[in-house]
């Protein structure tokens, strides 16, 4: 099966604009998770989708930030304006409500899968 | 304190030395995962330990898992110059859909 796609691999913009990340999770799964790391620290959860709905949006660091997942296949993740402290990697990830792994690799007990993240740099 | 804390935070050896990465959680957890992430590309999946488990091998990976200490392990033995990279270790909250990672320990393998 597909993985997750994550599109652009790499962003680099100006101060003040927008950009906006996607990601595209194995078909089917209906949870969604964005993640970030910024600067070298820790991996910080931003939010969950469960279908298109917002089921943890805890970790979203301000209203610049806007989470969207119509129709409950892929999702976008805007920086409208963004700031030189968003930099860093974005990561995606999907999994299936209640799976549980079988075998070791990407899959885990509730089935995440991560893509392979969007390097955004803000000059 | 984040859940999760690595330690060490960077850690460089020679290679075919083993290599030890602590890990550190504050709630009870369903299981905690070792993710890998090449120079600042994608998170890779290593392995995964259950609370109801101790130890845990693949391949190289060895995973121990204390929960009476909240702390785990990830052991990499025999470290090849292709192990450089960061490696975070991740639990995945009991009752909570979601991970929650460390700081991670950026690991260096010297030729």
């Amino acid at each position: 099966e597909a993985g997750v796609t994550q599109f652009p691999s790499h962003s680099v913009i100006e101060k003040g604009q927008t950009v906006t990340l996607r990601c595209d999770p194995i078909s089917g799964h209906d949870n969604l998770y964005w993640y970030r790391r910024v600067m070298g620290k820790e991996i910080k959860f931003l939010l969950h989708f469960v279908k298109e709905s917002k089921q943890d949006e805890s970790g979203m660091p301000n209203n610049r930030f806007l989470a969207e997942r119509t129709g409950g296949t892929y999702s976008t993740l805007k920086v409208q304006p963004a700031e030189l402290e968003d930099s860093g990697v974005y990561f995606c990830a999907s999994s299936q409500v209640g799976v549980a792994s079988r075998a070791p690799g990407l899959r885990t007990s509730y089935g995440y899968t991560f893509g392979s993240g969007t390097r955004l740099t803000v000059v | 304190s984040q859940q999760g804390e690595e330690d060490p935070q960077a850690l460089s050896i020679q290679e075919g030395e083993n290599a030890t990465m602590n890990c550190s959680y504050k709630t009870s957890i369903n299981n905690l995962q070792w993710y890998r992430q090449n120079s600042g590309r994608g998170l890779v999946h290593l392995i995964l330990i259950r609370s109801n488990e101790r130890e845990k091998h693949s391949g190289r990976l060895r995973v121990t898992l204390d929960t009476s200490k909240k702390s785990s392990s990830l052991l990499i033995t025999a470290s090849r110059a292709a192990d450089t990279a960061s490696y975070f270790c991740a639990t995945e909250i009991r009752g909570a859909q979601k991970l929650v990672f460390g700081q991670g320990t950026r690991l260096t393998i010297n030729p």
